[in-house]
């Protein structure tokens, strides 16, 4: 079985820009969860999407957004981009059964100049 | 709120030697617990898992046993390899009336294992 892709898995943008970034997950899979790591708040919870709602939500500004499609792949979404927004950002798939587990994909490294 | 507290790196070990990383976590219910590694210029590989009091996941060498007495999920593996070295993550996923809730993670253990 495939595991989860990301795209780009880099990316380099100036403040204020916005950038878009992909996840298809095992397939399968109908959860998919996306994480923000950096070096200094380590890896935080950005959002969750299951049949393309969103399920659970972290404590991130509304420039940071995503959605699901019908096929399970998802798109985050960074508006006005800021320096801070550096980071690599991971995306994990589930099938949100019992004993759940998350597969994480390669990550999508962003830079913001 | 649900924490993970794992002990700070790096942990640097000769090639054979015991390693130990320490998790310990806060969590109401009965939550799943994980280990999770990450090399240099990846991502998170799952390493081992349990899901009830008492489990213990275990994989490549390496086991954790779910404690529910002391709250603990400790990493060991007993004898390190030089390709062992990388980040380690502790995490833990809650499970409420309302689904299944976020990972929460540890900040990670740095392990360097020299030859």
């Amino acid at each position: 079985k495939a595991g989860v892709t990301q795209t780009p898995r880099y990316l380099i943008k100036t403040r204020g820009q916005q950038v878009t970034l992909s996840c298809s997950p095992i397939s399968g899979h109908r959860s998919v969860s996306w994480y923000q790591q950096t070096p200094g708040q380590g890896l935080q919870f950005l959002f969750e999407y299951f049949s393309e709602t969103q399920r659970n939500k972290g404590n991130f500004p509304g420039r940071f957004s995503g959605r699901q499609f019908s096929n399970s792949r998802s798109e985050m979404n960074v508006s006005t981009l800021e320096l801070g927004d550096s980071a690599l950002y991971l995306c994990a798939s589930s099938s949100r059964q019992v004993g759940d587990t998350q597969y994480f994909g390669p990550g999508t490294r962003l830079t913001v100049l | 709120g649900d924490s993970v507290t794992q002990m700070e790196g790096p942990v640097t070990l000769s090639e054979e030697a015991f390693l130990t990383i320490n998790c310990t976590y806060t969590a109401t219910g009965y939550p799943s617990l994980f280990w999770y590694v990450q090399y240099p210029g990846e991502g998170l590989q799952l390493l081992l898992k349990a899901t009830k009091a008492d489990d213990k996941g275990s994989n490549k060498g390496f086991e954790a046993t779910y404690r529910k007495e002391t709250t603990s999920f400790h990493l060991e593996k007993g004898s390190v390899q030089v390709s062992d070295s990388a980040v380690y993550f502790c995490a833990l996923r809650a499970y409420r009336n309302t689904g299944f809730q976020k990972l929460v993670f540890g900040t990670g253990t740095r392990l360097l294992v020299s030859p």
